[in-house]
């Protein structure tokens, strides 16, 4: 099976940076996802990692540590529309690469 | 629009009723997907088709039926309602489930409410 482990919550201040993190158990590691859900929205795609190292797209970066099971979203000069829940997806080897989805963390931005 | 998309949006119904969602995606993608949100945001799998057939199809109750008659359309059945199947339902979609990278597009999810 498959464990995920992300804080619920957190909280920030606009124009802040924030790093979301993600822990993870799984045997057979494909790769790693991040997607962004507004309430009451459907998740949508932000990031992809499969090899060790930081992916940078624009404001948003995600690192992935393979050996330690570890990764983390990294938000600059956060926005009020950051408020959302990021939801960190693991998917394995074996047939399917169908993503097993953490419980989400659920960011706050505040003025 | 290339999107997916899914009816009703919202559905509030009495326990014991039997209710269909419906789900559509013109993205060409070979798979998709039935994904159920609890009220404490945890997104889980419940099936997966491929080009029109179960390639998965977890720990769900037999209640619940879906069906793709094309590899664009997979509609969801539940029958016999429960109040514990309040949640929002999301179809999905994904190129290939046989890719490393196997990006889900979702639709706008369906808000379910058994009284």
């Amino acid at each position: 099976g498959q464990n995920i482990d992300q804080p619920t919550e957190m909280t920030a201040t606009e124009g802040a940076i924030v790093q979301i993190n993600c822990t993870y158990q799984t045997s057979g590691f494909n790769g790693l996802f991040w997607y962004q859900q507004h309430a009451g929205e459907a998740p949508t795609f932000l990031s992809y990692n499969v090899l060790d190292g930081l992916e940078e797209k624009g404001r948003f970066s995600s690192f992935l540590s393979r050996s330690k099971g570890y990764s983390y979203l990294l938000l600059k000069e956060l926005q009020m529309k950051d408020s959302a829940s990021y939801l960190c997806a693991v998917t394995a080897s074996g047939g399917s690469y169908i993503p097993t989805f953490g419980r989400g963390t659920s960011l706050i931005v505040h003025p | 629009d290339t999107a997916v998309s899914q009816t009703p949006k919202y559905l509030v119904t009495q326990m014991g009723n039997d209710k269909s969602i419906k789900c559509e995606q013109n993205l060409g993608h070979d798979t998709m997907y039935w994904y159920k949100q609890d009220s404490k945001k945890f997104l889980k799998i419940m099936f997966s088709y491929n080009n029109k057939e179960l390639i998965i199809n977890e720990t769900v109750p037999n209640r619940f039926s879906p069906k793709s008659p094309d590899k664009a359309h997979l509609n969801l059945h539940i029958n016999s309602l429960e109040l514990g199947d309040s949640a929002v339902y999301f179809c999905a979609s994904s190129p290939s489930r046989a890719s490393r990278r196997n990006e889900q597009f979702f639709g706008p999810g369906t808000r379910l409410t058994v009284l």
